[in-house]
């Protein structure tokens, strides 16, 4: 089946440093992936739409300045957590929705757990 | 988009039993989507049905869907500890660049 990979699983970063994590479809092309984050025992929050060849579109309330958003080809699409802050520990986790089911399955990423320490 | 409510929040169950989960959305669709997700990791897609079916089998699992209700279910029959896990419904719209955004979800503790 469908698979998208998400890369680091897990990061541990200092305050104030960026950090940036991986979307790969890899047996698929998506011009389309979707960023959540996910709090302990919280439901998943959509953070952005990666959008391929042009700007994300960001939720309301995401700062678009400290998440950003790269979707460079058609299998690709990347996080950067820009100047990270405890707050922003969390599990990321992207998504993409496989063409081949009309759009409709989408198929996600193992997550990755961010701590900033 | 829209996300679903799913109810109740929380079931526990015996190894063995059936599980029934219930999720309620507001606008039309074209289908709902049913995902697990086991502690940590990311959703993995278990069963799709489309606005013009009733229900549908895979496995263990089976889904209904009623539109006029606005409402699915997914039973899990002979339920297993491996089914220990949250479980999100995805009401959608088609479309690659549609968003699928997710409610509480149900968290199902199988006890062995």
């Amino acid at each position: 089946g469908a698979v998208v990979s998400q890369h680091p699983s897990w990061v541990i970063c200092k305050s104030g440093t960026s950090v940036k994590i991986e979307c790969r479809s890899l047996d698929f092309q998506a011009t389309t992936m979707f960023w959540y984050r996910q709090f302990p025992k919280q439901s998943l929050m959509l953070m952005a739409t990666s959008n391929e060849g042009s700007k994300a579109t960001y939720e309301q309330g995401v700062e678009k300045d400290k998440f950003l958003i790269n979707h460079a080809s058609l299998t690709l699409s990347t996080l950067t957590v820009t100047s990270a802050h405890p707050e922003d520990s969390s599990f990321y986790i992207c998504s993409a929705r496989h063409p081949g089911t009309g759009g409709a399955e989408a198929f996600f990423g193992q997550g990755t757990r961010l701590t900033v320490v | 988009s829209q996300q679903g409510e799913e109810d109740p929040q929380a079931l526990s169950i015996q190894e063995g039993e059936n599980a029934t989960m219930n999720c309620s959305y507001k606008t039309s669709i074209n289908n709902l989507q049913w995902y697990r997700q086991n502690s940590g990791r990311g959703l993995v897609h278990l069963i799709l049905i489309r606005s013009n079916e009733r229900e549908k089998h895979s496995g263990r699992l089976r889904v209904t869907l009623d539109t006029s209700k606005k409402s699915s279910s997914l039973l899990i029959t002979a339920s297993r500890a491996a089914d220990t896990a949250s479980y999100f419904c995805a009401p959608t719209t088609t479309g690659a660049n549609s968003k699928l955004t997710f409610g509480k979800g149900i968290t199902l503790s199988v006890r062995p």
